[in-house]
């Protein structure tokens, strides 16, 4: 049964810091992680995407890296920005039957100080 | 992007009646669409996995006489929670898969039982 792990599970930076996410998961035969933003009592923003092939995705000021062997992703966010405040989680897909399925990490909730 | 909508996004409800969730796939057709709970500051539990005219699969401890899924079409499927107690109030958010095997979210429904 694939597990999803996220640390730290909660983090409080200043504004203008780069920081680092970090998502494990236990089990390798994956068909693609996601990273995700979620606002408080809102639904889910797809940030990031990487298929199982790739090493690494970037979208502006966000960049989500993948070792598959390993079972380690890291999303890291460059010049923290206050409206960054939301809470990150991490998912891998496998496919089966029924389509694809994903597992959620906990997420770490992540506070931007201005 | 792909969108899916979710109605209602809010729910009041005394105990011991049945509420009707939609999700709906606007510009894409979804054969797998799935539904996912939250409970506060907890990640995403997946429910159930509901396929365009067949019965859903449900995950293991998650009543399928309580939570009853309908996917009648390739744009829609329906959660109705049966007989609802304080215990049910949650966030429930549907997601639906393209032919390239990503899952789109929903915005949500937030679901209190009284």
């Amino acid at each position: 049964k694939q597990e999803v792990t996220q640390i730290p599970a909660a983090l409080s930076v200043p504004e203008g810091e780069n920081l680092v996410l970090n998502c494990s998961f236990t089990d390798s035969a994956i068909y693609n992680l996601q990273w995700f933003r979620q606002d408080p009592g809102k639904g889910l923003t797809s940030l990031l995407l990487i298929q199982s092939s790739q090493r690494e995705q970037t979208s502006g000021r966000l960049n989500a890296s993948l070792d598959k062997s390993s079972g380690r992703s890291t999303l890291y966010i460059a010049a923290s920005q206050p409206g960054d405040s939301a809470t990150y989680l991490c998912a891998v897909s496998t496919v089966e039957t029924s389509g694809s399925r994903l597992t959620f990490g906990e997420g770490t909730q992540l506070t931007v100080n201005p | 992007g792909a969108v899916v909508s979710q109605h209602p996004s809010r729910v009041i409800c005394k105990s011991g009646t049945s509420v009707k969730i939609e999700c709906r796939s606007l510009d894409f057709q979804a054969t797998t669409m799935f539904w996912y709970r939250q409970f506060p500051k907890q990640s995403l539990m997946l429910m159930a996995t509901s396929n365009e005219g067949s019965k859903a699969t449900y995950e293991q401890g998650v009543e399928k006489d309580k939570f009853l899924i309908n996917h009648a079409s390739l744009t829609l499927s329906t959660l109705t929670v049966t007989s609802a107690h304080p215990e049910d109030s949650s966030f429930y958010i549907c997601s639906a898969n393209d032919r390239g095997n990503e899952q789109f979210f929903g915005p949500g429904t937030r679901l209190t039982v009284l």
